[in-house]
């Protein structure tokens, strides 16, 4: 069935360093890729999305690639700050259905 | 919050009982889903709907069963409860404008 796999399950980066979180999707018919963050005991919330007819989407300090022909996305988070510390979930959808990767702890130290 | 509830937000229930599940949406989605959320498994699909009466399986509906009769409500149940289905559960809905998933606040489910 279709899957998503994401790298890796927990990052430690300094405050200020980059953050860069990799998944890879199996299903060829995804089309839609979005990336949530969910703080402790809280829903997942959307911070950034991306559409397979797109290679590259910034917004403030944060940025999705994507590779479709290796089926890669990545998140690129920049000049992290404490308050990035979450996990954050890629996912791919095709259809009706969207899978979830397991997730990745990012902590930012101060 | 895309004027998502659900309810209840906590319960602790025994082996072998009933338990329904209930999201609420007050902005005419037509497509609503059920997850569960567990450490290492990232959200795990159980079933969704794409209409009244319209639902269909994901990849963990074993135990479970679903109920659409109106737009905004979408009930999920635990026909017999089981350890195994202690976790967290989010409803979402999809803006079809967007493809976008807005969740709910999460109930968490104990079966002791």
């Amino acid at each position: 069935g279709e899957n998503v796999e994401q790298h890796p399950s927990t990052l430690s980066v300094q405050e200020g360093d980059s953050a860069v979180i990799k998944c890879t999707y199996s299903d060829s018919a995804s089309n839609y890729f979005p990336w949530y963050k969910q703080e402790l005991g809280k829903r997942p919330q959307l911070i950034i999305d991306i559409r397979s007819n797109v290679g590259e989407k910034k917004d403030q300090r944060i940025a999705v690639t994507l590779n479709k022909t290796a089926k890669h996305f990545s998140l690129h988070i920049t000049e992290t700050q404490p308050e990035d510390s979450a996990v954050y979930f890629c996912a791919a959808r095709g259809g009706f259905k969207t899978i979830f990767g397991a997730g990745t702890r990012l902590f930012v130290k101060a | 919050d895309a004027g998502i509830t659900q309810s209840p937000r906590h319960k602790v229930t025994e082996t072998g009982t009933p338990v329904t599940l209930r999201c609420h949406q007050t902005e005419n989605h037509r497509y609503m889903y059920w997850y569960r959320q567990d450490p290492g498994h990232g959200l795990r699909l159980i079933h969704y709907s794409y209409g009244v009466k319209d639902t269909d399986k994901g990849e963990v509906s074993d135990g479970y069963s679903v109920s659409r009769s109106k737009t905004e409500d979408f009930l999920l149940t635990l026909e017999s409860a089981t350890s195994s289905q202690t976790s967290v559960y989010f409803c979402a809905v999809k803006t079809t404008s967007t493809d976008t998933q807005y969740f709910g606040p999460g109930t968490r489910l104990t079966v002791l």
